[in-house]
């Protein structure tokens, strides 16, 4: 099955700093990428999506990279701020919504 | 107010008593879902539903029972409780369109089974 793994379970930055947060996929049929937002007592919510036949996208504040040759995928936030303090993880899909894998989260604080 | 709502947000109960997590959506989304989310896990599928009268499972159903008689109602319900249950639950909506799987969350409900 797919395995989802984070590098860095835990990532402390100082405001205004950027932030990048990793992701390692397995499963190689991933062919669509959700990064998620999950806050503290909250449920997750959507940051950004990536398709497999895209490098980069870019979003408010944030950008996904995604390189499939070595299956990685990073989540990449500018001039971070207090209230992006939450966990955050990335959700490969590899065929419809039942095949879809959470990885177990980076928890991003931010230092004022 | 439009959204998906969760209840009860929290809830102890005890090994062996049934309990139903009820979960509303206004948005009218075809598809509908139950995780669970546990400290060192992310989070995991129990059941998910294509429309009304349509449900599956997914990873972790043992032990639980879903239905979907109208499409913005999803309820959740644990046959008869175990302390492995306990967790935070969360249900979710999306509608299949644009080429997109977003999945919007409840705010989840925290469940002790004592």
């Amino acid at each position: 099955g797919e395995s989802v793994g984070l590098h860095l379970p835990t990532l402390s930055v100082q405001e205004g700093d950027n932030s990048i947060i990793n992701c390692a996929y397995s499963n190689s049929a991933s062919d669509y990428f959700i990064w998620y937002k999950q806050e503290s007592g909250k449920g997750p919510q959507f940051i950004i999506d990536i398709r497999s036949n895209m490098d980069k996208r870019q979003g408010q504040r944030v950008t996904v990279l995604l390189n499939k040759t070595v299956k990685h995928l990073s989540l990449q936030i500018a001039a971070t701020q207090p209230g992006d303090s939450a966990v955050y993880f990335c959700a490969p899909y590899s065929g419809g919504y039942q095949k879809v894998t959470f990885g177990i989260g980076t928890k991003l604080q931010v230092i004022p | 107010d439009a959204g998906i709502t969760q209840s009860p947000r929290y809830k102890i109960t005890e090994t062996g008593r049934q309990v139903t997590l009820m979960c509303h959506q206004t948005w009218s989304h075809s598809y509908m879902f139950w995780y669970r989310q546990d400290l060192g896990h992310g989070l995991r599928l129990i059941y998910y539903s294509a429309a009304a009268d349509i449900t599956d499972k997914g990873e972790v159903p043992d032990g639980y029972v879903v239905s979907r008689s109208k499409t913005e109602n999803f309820p959740l319900t644990l046959e008869s409780a175990t302390r492995s249950q306990t967790s935070v639950y969360f249900c979710a909506s999306s509608e299949v369109g644009a080429g997109s799987y977003e999945q919007y969350f409840g705010p989840g409900t925290r469940l002790t089974v004592t």
